[in-house]
């Protein structure tokens, strides 16, 4: 199976920071990484596919790189309703997904 | 719109079984493979089950392989998901979720229901 690993678990940071969550893949996956955005209480909403492709609607502060193992998230400046838990998952294996552990975005 | 309602989500005795529902609209559905995905209550999310769009493929993880399955009614745009023997580590929010792909193959998962609950407790 392949793990999928985030870091880090949690982060404070203050409205128009740059943030940036990483995810690490077991195993190479190439670029079948996808990220999604979930607020309290909500769904989870997709913001990234494949790696670096920006799902429709979604502000362009957001961008994802990477390739193989190493993956990267960031938020190029920090809005309130950026506040959230932030989750990775792997489709190389598809159907067989498998996702990261979460970030978590806070308030400072 | 694209929308996927669950439904069916209850407070159930451990060993008991349940079944929930995810009513589609706004796409055709019979083109589209399905997925569930759960999240414990404080916790991430967790893959338990694929269907494919004709419904003859399923996959599931192995925490719940042998006591859930998923199916799904094309005629009906509804995806089900039958639970048995369940176990109080089954608490969960249960969402379903279309697979998209793009010309790669590569697969994701949008959109996502809003999710029905599942309380398994004495």
């Amino acid at each position: 199976d392949i793990q999928m690993t985030q870091s880090p678990s949690s982060l404070s940071a203050s409205v128009g920071d740059r943030v940036t969550i990483t995810c690490r893949a077991s195993q190479s996956i190439s670029n079948y990484l996808n990220w999604y955005q979930q607020r309290p209480g909500k769904a989870p909403k997709l913001l990234i596919y494949g790696a670096s492709g920006l799902q429709r609607g979604v502000p362009s502060r957001f961008s994802g790189r990477g390739s193989g193992t190493d993956f990267t998230l960031t938020i190029s400046s920090l809005q309130l309703e950026d506040f959230a838990t932030y989750y990775c998952q792997q489709s190389y294996s598809i159907p067989a997904l498998t996702f990261g552990g979460g970030t978590k975005v806070e308030f400072k | 719109e694209v929308q996927l309602v669950e439904s069916g989500g209850d407070f159930v005795q451990p060993g008991g079984s349940l079944r929930v529902s995810c009513a589609v609209s706004g796409f055709t559905f019979s083109d589209y493979e399905m997925n569930w995905v759960r999240q414990a209550p404080g916790k991430g999310l967790e893959w338990i089950s694929y269907i494919s769009s004709s419904g003859i493929t399923t996959y599931y993880a192995d925490s719940v392989k042998g006591r859930f399955t998923i199916s799904r009614d094309n005629a009906k745009n509804s995806l089900y998901l039958q639970m048995n023997h369940l176990r109080a580590d089954d608490t969960a929010v249960y969402y379903c979720a279309r697979v998209s792909r793009d010309s790669a193959k590569r697969g994701w998962l949008d959109p996502w229901g809003q999710g029905t609950l599942v309380t398994v407790s004495s």
